[in-house]
């Protein structure tokens, strides 16, 4: 059973729209993350939560807005999409800053 | 600068064959993962190595600190071993679990 699920596993959306990706984790970890992956770039960091507090945040744009409602939920809400945010979002999760596991992805498209 | 570098880029092998994938960093770290991607997108973790040689099964990372660098070995390579491989940095002084990935290796195992 995967441990950390991501939902939905594709989503398609219209520019200027807004979209939330979800994420659960049941490993027990205190710190979650999410990281993009674009076509032909590497796996880029974008936020780092730790006891559902923000510890870090790579992204420039104020329409990456990441919820945490409980320890193991870190939700990414995606304002006024755009075409360039076309991407694989990846949760992860990890204890102690150690190994990090990641969920399957969120394949986003944005016509 | 790139400051996480992985070669080769691609490669192919033949079952039995073993395979040697590196990954320069010129950075100081506090840790370097090892991760495969499967070709559907999702990642796994193989290694959490800041230093030293660790072992499982058909592989093995070694990281030299000094010389900045890590290595993945395959060994006895299988036609599942085929995606690709990914390695990650955390930077010195990050301390909230923000990596940073390189391009990757693709490795494609024919039968």
């Amino acid at each position: 059973d995967p441990k950390i699920i991501q939902k939905p596993k594709y989503l398609v959306a219209v520019t200027g729209s807004e979209k939330i990706l979800i994420c659960e984790q049941y490993l027990g970890h205190n710190a979650m993350y999410w990281y993009r992956q674009s076509a032909k770039k590497p796996l880029e960091f974008m936020f780092s939560y730790s006891y559902q507090k923000l510890m870090d945040n790579q992204t420039a744009s104020s329409r990456f807005q990441p919820q945490s409602s409980k320890k193991n939920h870190l939700d990414l809400q995606i304002t006024a999409l755009k075409p360039d945010d076309s991407a694989t979002y990846f949760c992860a999760s990890s204890q102690g800053g150690r190994t990090l596991y990641f969920g399957s992805g969120t394949r986003l498209t944005v016509l | 600068g790139q400051q996480v570098q992985q070669s080769p880029a691609s490669l192919v092998l033949q079952e039995g064959e073993n395979a040697e994938l590196q990954c320069n960093f010129s950075t100081s770290l506090n840790s370097m993962q090892w991760f495969y991607q499967r070709p559907g997108g999702s990642l796994v973790s193989l290694f959490y190595n800041p230093s030293g040689t660790k072992h499982s099964g058909r592989l093995t990372s070694t990281t030299v600190i000094k010389e900045r660098r890590s290595s993945l070995h395959i060994s006895s390579s299988q036609t599942t071993d085929s995606g690709t491989y990914l390695c990650a940095l955390e930077q010195t002084g990050a301390n909230t679990g923000k990596l940073t990935f390189g391009h990757g290796t693709i490795l494609r195992v024919h039968p």
